[in-house]
C-alpha cells in the first residue's frame, strides 16, 4: 500500500460546479496535511493545511480531515477554468518524519 | 521577497559530465529538500537535511550527492549524469519537517 494515494483522474467539472478531491494515507500517526495545486511546468503551490478534524474553509476552498478513517479531502467551490490544474496531497509521515506527496489528481474545469 | 530560488532554471548535459544545482532560502528556514519530478511518478525525495550541518537520504539518492553549505543554502551534485535522471528537479523549504514546504521554481535537466 502506498503511504499516499489519490485518485489520477483527470477529473472533469463544468464551471460553477463544486470539486471534490480525495486523498488517504497509511500512517495513523500522521498529524499535518496539505494540499498543493500544480499548474503545467510550475512549482507546486501551498494552498491548504489542515492540522486538525473537521473542516477548514479558505475563500472557495474547504479542507477535510478525517484521522479515524485516513483521509483528507480537498472541496473547491464555484469552480473555475483557472482551477484546472494537478492537486497534490502531501501527508506528514511519522515514521522516518517525512513529508510524502501523493502522485496528484488532474482536475479540469471546463467553462 | 524571493522565497526559494534555483538556479539553473535549464540544463542540457551529455551522459557522464557533472553538474552542481544551486538552491538558496531567505525564508529563515531550518529544513531543506530535493525533489525529482518525472511524470506519473509525483514527487520523489531524493535528499533532505534538517537543519544546518546535517543531511539525510530520501526515497531516491542514488548518483546524487548533496550539501548544505550554511542555512540558507542546499545544493545537488550529479557526478556523472545519467539519461535516468532526466527529470524535473524541485527545492524546498520549511520551518520544521511538521510545517508545509515551500518550492522554488524548478530545474529542467536533460542527459542527452
Amino acid at each position: 500500500q502506498k503511504e499516499v494515494e489519490q485518485n489520477s483522474g483527470p477529473l472533469s467539472v463544468p464551471e460553477g460546479a463544486i470539486a471534490s478531491l480525495n486523498c488517504t494515507y497509511s500512517d495513523r500517526g500522521s498529524q499535518s496535511f496539505f494540499w498543493y495545486r500544480q499548474y503545467s511546468g510550475k512549482s507546486p503551490e501551498l494552498i491548504m493545511s489542515i492540522y486538525s478534524n473537521g473542516d477548514k474553509e479558505d475563500g472557495r476552498f474547504t479542507a477535510q480531515l478525517n484521522k479515524a478513517s485516513q483521509y483528507v479531502s480537498l472541496l473547491i467551490r464555484d469552480s473555475q477554468p483557472s482551477d484546472s490544474a494537478t492537486y497534490l496531497c502531501a501527508v506528514n509521515i511519522v515514521d522516518g518524519n517525512k513529508l510524502v506527496f501523493g502522485a496528484g489528481t488532474i482536475l479540469r474545469v471546463k467553462s | 521577497n524571493a522565497g526559494v530560488t534555483q538556479t539553473p532554471k535549464f540544463q542540457v548535459l551529455k551522459t557522464g559530465q557533472s553538474m552542481t544545482l544551486q538552491c538558496a532560502q531567505d525564508m529563515n528556514h531550518n529544513s531543506m529538500y530535493w525533489y525529482r519530478q518525472d511524470p506519473g511518478m509525483g514527487l520523489r525525495l531524493i535528499y533532505y537535511s534538517a537543519s544546518e550541518g546535517t543531511t539525510d537520504k530520501g526515497e531516491v539518492p542514488n548518483g546524487y550527492n548533496v550539501s548544505r553549505l550554511n542555512k540558507r543554502e542546499f545544493s545537488l551534485r550529479l557526478e556523472s549524469a545519467a539519461p535516468s535522471q532526466t527529470s524535473v528537479y524541485f527545492c524546498a523549504s520549511s520551518g520544521t519537517d511538521n510545517q508545509p514546504q515551500h518550492f522554488g521554481d524548478g530545474t529542467r535537466l536533460s542527459i542527452l
